[in-house]
């Protein structure tokens, strides 16, 4: 089976706070491609990152991280200092290679809170 | 210089009528998509094209068809719309080999 678990329906902090959303896949594939997607509440849907099950690095990206664990089949995304402005919808997406399409977990709602 | 557009942006229309929606990408993409999004937030494939042809359709009643005329745009016609159908959709693009899919800003569908 090919899934994505986000099992955090919702998260609510407060500014400056730090937050992990978790998320964890299920593939036997071995080559296959991690997202994270951020829907705020305007609707759009913006690309995070994209992780290749051959790159285990973590990355940061300012106040953004995310943890690439094979070990446990997870890609968790830290936000550090949250504000306000990052209350969205974060989805963990997985896609394969020519698999063309992604299968999105069901997405967490964070709520930063002033 | 918008990326991935998609109108309308709202649709309210009546069952039973047919709507289109439309998709223009100007990426360079070789790929498109209808995805769907429910009320619960749940995004789900719909179709993909790859260089106009039909590559994936994820068990979508026929009343959903899709028209891709060249590779920079991908439509989707719906007939005999049904309550059901409210959603929003959102049309997106990638590089096939890429994998990485950017969205237009969806069309919230409501069908009263």
């Amino acid at each position: 089976a090919q899934k994505v678990t986000q099992a955090q329906t919702e998260i609510s902090v407060v500014e400056k706070e730090d937050v992990t959303l978790d998320c964890v896949y299920e593939t036997r594939d071995t080559t296959y491609y991690l997202f994270w997607y951020k829907q705020p509440p305007s609707g759009e849907l913006v690309f995070l990152i994209r992780r290749n099950s051959f790159d285990e690095q973590n990355e940061i990206s300012g106040r953004y991280s995310w943890n690439f664990q094979k070990s446990t089949s997870s890609f968790n995304f830290t936000i550090t200092a949250s504000q306000v402005v990052d209350s969205a919808v974060y989805f963990c997406a997985l896609s394969f290679p020519w698999g063309d399409k992604l299968i999105f977990g069901t997405g967490t709602r964070l709520q930063v809170f002033p | 210089d918008t990326a991935v557009s998609q109108t309308p942006k709202y649709l309210v229309t009546q069952m039973g009528n047919d709507k289109s929606i439309k998709c223009e990408q100007n990426l360079g993409h070789d790929t498109m998509y209808w995805y769907k999004q429910d009320s619960k937030k749940f995004l789900k494939i719909m179709f993909s094209y790859n260089n106009k042809e039909l590559i994936i359709n994820e068990t979508v009643p026929n009343r959903f068809s899709p028209k891709s005329p060249d590779k920079a745009h991908l439509n989707l016609h719906i007939n005999s719309l049904e309550l059901g159908d409210s959603a929003v959709y959102f049309c997106a693009s990638s590089l096939r080999d890429k994998e990485e899919a950017f969205f237009g800003q969806g069309t919230r569908l409501t069908v009263v």
